[in-house]
């Protein structure tokens, strides 16, 4: 079972501040299958990046993201009040497919 | 716009099955994967398996005992059944849409559209 380990848990930032996010995998993760969801409280995930640095449809450019062997990152240029929120990191190469335990971008 | 929408009881009695159906709108339920997944109050995100439109799933091992899927093409419809629940599986329920990327068969890539969720509270 692949584990994503997402850090830091919590992260408090003004708005037009960079974010940068990390989740590293367990093992192997073909970038195919890494995505990354934001959350906001009451709402369901809404899909931000796919292949590892595709962004979904709809997505703003000021979020983008990359990876290195295990190592993903999420970065978000400069947020915007819309933009705090969790975020998750997930996996669907290996089953059974996981999620990172979430990054929580606050209001500084 | 593709949409979709959980439906089922908000209630369930301890040692009881859960059932749930998602309807999708708006586009085909062919060619895509189909997904349940879980958030307990104040947690992370649980992914509790799919199915493909040609019936085809795939359960998390943590819950495979206890899960059913199946999906009603004719309807739109894809269902999900958790039997013998206890208060551990009180949690809001996702169904969301998988994209297929072929890799010489098909694989779930990622999961684009998201239902609203429904919350199920397990108590007697």
């Amino acid at each position: 079972e692949i584990v994503l380990t997402q850090s830091p848990g919590t992260l408090s930032l003004f708005p037009g501040e960079r974010a940068t996010l990390s989740c590293r995998a367990s093992q192997s993760v073909s970038i195919s299958y890494l995505a990354w969801y934001q959350q906001k409280p009451g709402q369901a995930p809404r899909l931000l990046i796919y292949g590892a640095s595709s962004r979904a449809t709809g997505i703003p450019d000021r979020f983008s993201g990359s990876a290195s062997g295990t190592d993903f990152t999420l970065t978000i240029s400069r947020l915007e009040p819309e933009d705090f929120a969790v975020y998750y990191c997930h996996q669907s190469r290996s089953s059974p497919f996981s999620f990172g335990q979430g990054t929580k971008v606050g209001i500084k | 716009q593709v949409q979709l929408q959980e439906s089922g009881p908000g209630l369930v009695k301890p040692s009881e099955t859960l059932s749930l159906t998602c309807t999708v709108s708006g586009g085909s339920i062919s060619s895509y994967y189909w997904s349940w997944i879980r958030q307990a109050p104040g947690k992370g995100l649980e992914w509790i398996g799919y199915i493909y439109h040609s019936g085809r799933a795939n359960y998390n091992p943590s819950l495979k005992s206890r899960v059913t899927m199946s999906v009603d093409t004719s309807k739109s419809q894809f269902s999900l059944r958790l039997s013998s629940v206890t208060a551990a599986d009180t949690a809001v329920y996702y169904c969301a849409r998988g994209v297929v990327l072929w890799s010489g068969e098909p694989h779930l890539q990622y999961m684009d559209v998201w239902g609203k969720g429904t919350t199920v509270t397990v108590s007697s």
